[in-house]
């Protein structure tokens, strides 16, 4: 039962850097979502793909870039990597992006950049 | 655009007491909202969501939360705390494209 798979775990930058974060789920959901967590703040959403190909803009998208590399797929990239973008990342997953759907979240990368 | 407000962010409760949590949303069209937990060093887990039809709506774990109209109030309850719902609960109401989450409270449990 593997639902959201999201790889690294853990990873440290140096500014400037650039990494590339990956996820996969394996419930064949048609929407997925990249969100940061940061103390006080809550979730908030990066990136989403309402269907294979296909990307959004979410709430905070700047310094980000997306690919939904295929229905199972979606990947976030750091171009140039800020100690502003220090925090933690999930990767989430739904059936569809409607109203109602349960979204699923993967276990969490957390990224520090120095 | 939908929104929550999560009101307070710790609470503290001992062992076998009762467990409240506030949220309150804001939305212009009818909300569909969620209760999310989130245990140290882990991903979220959905403990319970509403969308359309009983107001009471029961989880897992023992959770249940009410839903308000006239309060626009999601908040969550359980009867009887136990030191693993020790834990970061976040509430949350669906939007446009995904989820619109609350600051989150963290709940610590003592014996």
């Amino acid at each position: 039962n593997a639902g959201v798979t999201q790889t690294p775990k853990f990873q440290v930058l140096k500014t400037g850097q650039s990494m590339t974060l990956q996820c996969a789920q394996d419930m064949n959901h048609n929407s997925m979502y990249w969100y940061r967590q940061d103390p006080g703040m809550g979730l908030r959403l990066i990136y989403y793909s309402a269907s294979e190909g296909t990307t959004d803009k979410g709430e905070v998208p700047n310094g980000y870039n997306v690919s939904r590399l295929n229905k199972r797929e979606f990947s976030l990239r750091l171009e140039s990597a800020a100690p502003s973008q220090t925090s933690v990342y999930f990767c989430a997953s739904s059936e569809r992006a409607g109203v109602g759907n349960t979204i699923y979240f993967g276990e969490g990368s957390w990224l520090t950049v120095v | 655009a939908q929104s929550v407000t999560q009101l307070g962010s710790h609470v503290s409760v001992s062992e076998g007491a009762l467990v409240l949590l506030r949220c309150n949303y804001s939305s212009s069209v009818p909300p569909y909202l969620f209760w999310y937990v989130q245990c140290p060093n882990q991903g979220l887990q959905l403990l319970l969501k509403y969308t359309t039809g009983a107001t009471l709506v029961k989880g897992i774990n023992g959770f249940e939360a009410e839903f308000k109209k006239s309060e626009t109030s999601f908040h969550l309850t359980k009867p009887s705390a136990h030191m693993s719902d020790a834990a970061e609960y976040f509430c949350a109401v669906k939007d446009d494209y995904g989820l619109s989450f609350g600051a989150g409270t963290t709940v610590t449990v003592g014996a």
